[in-house]
C-alpha cells in the first residue's frame, strides 16, 4: 500500500513568517499534486509536479518534487492569514494509478 | 466554472437508517469519486466511477454502495449507518488530471 505522510501535523505562526511542509512516501509517484482546503469546503487544487527535481512557483509558495519522485516539499514565504488552510498532498502511481492523498498539514496564520 | 455540488452539508442520522448522499458535477466529467476525510487520515477514496452504472472499489468499500444512472450525478449509500461512520464525505469528479471537489457533507450517525 502506498503512504504519503506528511509533517508536521500541524503548524501555528505569525504572519510574515516563512514555513516548510513535508509530504515523504517509499514509493515512486509519476506525478504529485498539492491542495489547500479551507474550512467548510473541499481541496482545491494548487499545483501538479511530474518531473523529478520540478520546481514550481506559484506567488509566495514554492513547491519541490524530489529527485526519486518519492518525496515533495511546499514552502511559504511571508505567510499570510489567508494561506490558513489545510494542505493536502496527493501521489499519483503505481498499479492502479489511483491518486493517493498524504494525512494533511492544518496550517494557521495568526495576524 | 466547474462545480460539483454535494446535497447536504450536514445531516445527522441514527445508527441503522439507511443514507444517501448525492453529488451532482455540470461539466460532463466521466469520472467521479467519493471520498471520505477523517483527522490525520488524509481522504480515503470509498468508490469511483468512470463512466454511466459502471463503479468500481476504492480503499475502503465496505458498508457502501454506489448508484451511477446519469453521467453527471454520483451517489453514496450507507444501506444501514454505524457510528463509525461518522465522517466528512467528499465527492469529485475528475477532468484529465485535476479533480475537482464538493464542499463535502459532514455526516454524524447517533
Amino acid at each position: 500500500t502506498q503512504l504519503l505522510e506528511q509533517s508536521p501535523q500541524f503548524l501555528s505562526i505569525q504572519e510574515g513568517e516563512n514555513l516548510t511542509v513535508y509530504c515523504n512516501s517509499s514509493s515512486v509517484f509519476s506525478s504529485l499534486q498539492w491542495y489547500r482546503q479551507e474550512p467548510g469546503e473541499g481541496p482545491v487544487l494548487l499545483v501538479t509536479v511530474v518531473t523529478g527535481g520540478e520546481v514550481k512557483k506559484l506567488k509566495r509558495l514554492t513547491f519541490q518534487f524530489g529527485d526519486a519522485r518519492k518525496d515533495s516539499s511546499l514552502h511559504i514565504t511571508a505567510a499570510q492569514p489567508g494561506d490558513t488552510g489545510l494542505y493536502l498532498c496527493a501521489g499519483r502511481g503505481g498499479a492502479t494509478n489511483k491518486l493517493i492523498f498524504g494525512t494533511g498539514t492544518l496550517l494557521a496564520v495568526q495576524p | 466554472d466547474v462545480k460539483v455540488t454535494q446535497s447536504s452539508r450536514y445531516l445527522v442520522k441514527r445508527t441503522g437508517e439507511k443514507v444517501f448522499l448525492e453529488c451532482v458535477q455540470d461539466m460532463d466529467h466521466e469520472n467521479m469519486f467519493w471520498y471520505r476525510q477523517d483527522p490525520g487520515l488524509g481522504l480515503r477514496l470509498i468508490y469511483f466511477s468512470y463512466d454511466v452504472k459502471m463503479k468500481e472499489k476504492g480503499d475502503i468499500p465496505e458498508g457502501y454502495s454506489v448508484s451511477r444512472e446519469k453521467k453527471e450525478r454520483f451517489s453514496l449509500i450507507l444501506e444501514s449507518a454505524s457510528t463509525n461512520q461518522t465522517s466528512m464525505y467528499l465527492c469529485a469528479s475528475r477532468l484529465t488530471g485535476t479533480q475537482y471537489f464538493g464542499p463535502g457533507t459532514r455526516l454524524t450517525v447517533l
